[in-house]
C-alpha cells in the first residue's frame, strides 16, 4: 500500500537552531500537504504544495516539493518554543485519499 | 463558517464492548470525510474515507467499520473491541481532493 515515510522521526534543537524534516513516498504525488500537531491536540493545516519543484515560505518556514513529485521537506529556521509538535506530511493521490508521512516530533530546549 | 464536532473527547472501554464514535461536520455540504488513528507517539493511520451518502472506502482491513448515514454524519463501529483498537481517533473533512483536511478535537480510546 501507499507509504508516505519522514525522518526524523524524533529531533531536539537548541532555541535558535535551524530544523528540518524530510518526506518521502513510495509513489508520485497530485499534491503534498503539512500539518503541525501540537502535543495532546489535533493536525492543523500549514500549507499545501501542488506543482513540481515549489517552494513556499511562511515566515520562518520553507517548503519544498521535490521535482519528480516524490519528496518534500519542511525547514524552520531560528526555532522558537512556539514551534514545539510533531510535523506532518500528508501525501495526496488521484482521488480523494491522502496520507499522511509518520511524522517527526520536534522539541525545542530553551 | 465550517465546524467539525467528534465525540466523545475520551472514552474507555472493555475489551469485546462495542463502539461507536461519531464526527459530523456543519457549513458545508458533500465534504469528504475521513477516520484516522493514531497510536501513541505514532502517525495517522488512514483507516476509512467517504465521498458520499452510504459511499465508504476501507483502508485496513480490521474489526472496525463506518457508515455516512447522512452527508455530514460518520460514524465509527465496531462490534467488539480489541486491546489493539486503543488510540487516538481523528475525523476529517475536506471539500474536494487537493484542499486543506480539517480535523476534530479527536476521541483517545483506551480499550482494556
Amino acid at each position: 500500500g501507499q507509504q508516505v515515510m519522514q525522518i526524523p522521526q524524533y529531533q531536539h534543537v537548541q532555541e535558535g537552531e535551524d530544523f528540518t524534516t524530510y518526506c518521502n513516498s513510495s509513489t508520485t504525488l497530485s499534491n503534498i500537504q503539512w500539518y503541525k500537531q501540537r502535543p495532546g491536540g489535533h493536525p492543523v493545516f500549514l500549507i499545501q504544495l501542488v506543482k513540481s519543484g515549489e517552494v513556499k515560505k511562511q515566515k520562518r518556514l520553507t517548503f519544498q516539493f521535490g521535482e519528480a513529485k516524490k519528496n518534500s521537506s519542511l525547514h524552520i529556521t531560528a526555532t522558537q518554543t512556539t514551534d514545539v509538535g510533531t510535523y506532518f506530511c500528508a501525501g495526496g493521490l488521484t482521488g480523494n485519499q491522502f496520507y499522511f508521512g509518520t511524522g517527526t516530533s520536534l522539541t525545542v530546549i530553551p | 463558517s465550517q465546524t467539525i464536532h467528534q465525540w466523545p473527547a475520551t472514552l474507555v472501554q472493555p475489551v469485546g464492548s462495542p463502539l461507536s464514535l461519531e464526527c459530523t461536520v456543519e457549513g458545508t455540504s458533500n465534504p469528504n470525510l475521513y477516520w484516522y488513528r493514531q497510536a501513541a507517539g505514532r502517525g495517522l493511520q488512514l483507516l476509512f474515507y467517504s465521498v458520499g451518502i452510504g459511499q465508504i472506502s476501507s483502508e485496513v482491513p480490521q474489526n472496525l467499520s463506518a457508515s455516512r448515514p447522512q452527508d455530514r454524519q460518520f460514524i465509527l463501529s465496531s462490534k467488539k473491541l480489541l486491546l489493539s483498537d486503543s488510540g487516538f481517533y481523528l475525523c476529517a473533512w475536506c471539500q474536494g481532493a487537493f484542499t486543506e483536511a480539517f480535523f476534530g478535537q479527536g476521541t483517545r480510546l483506551t480499550v482494556v
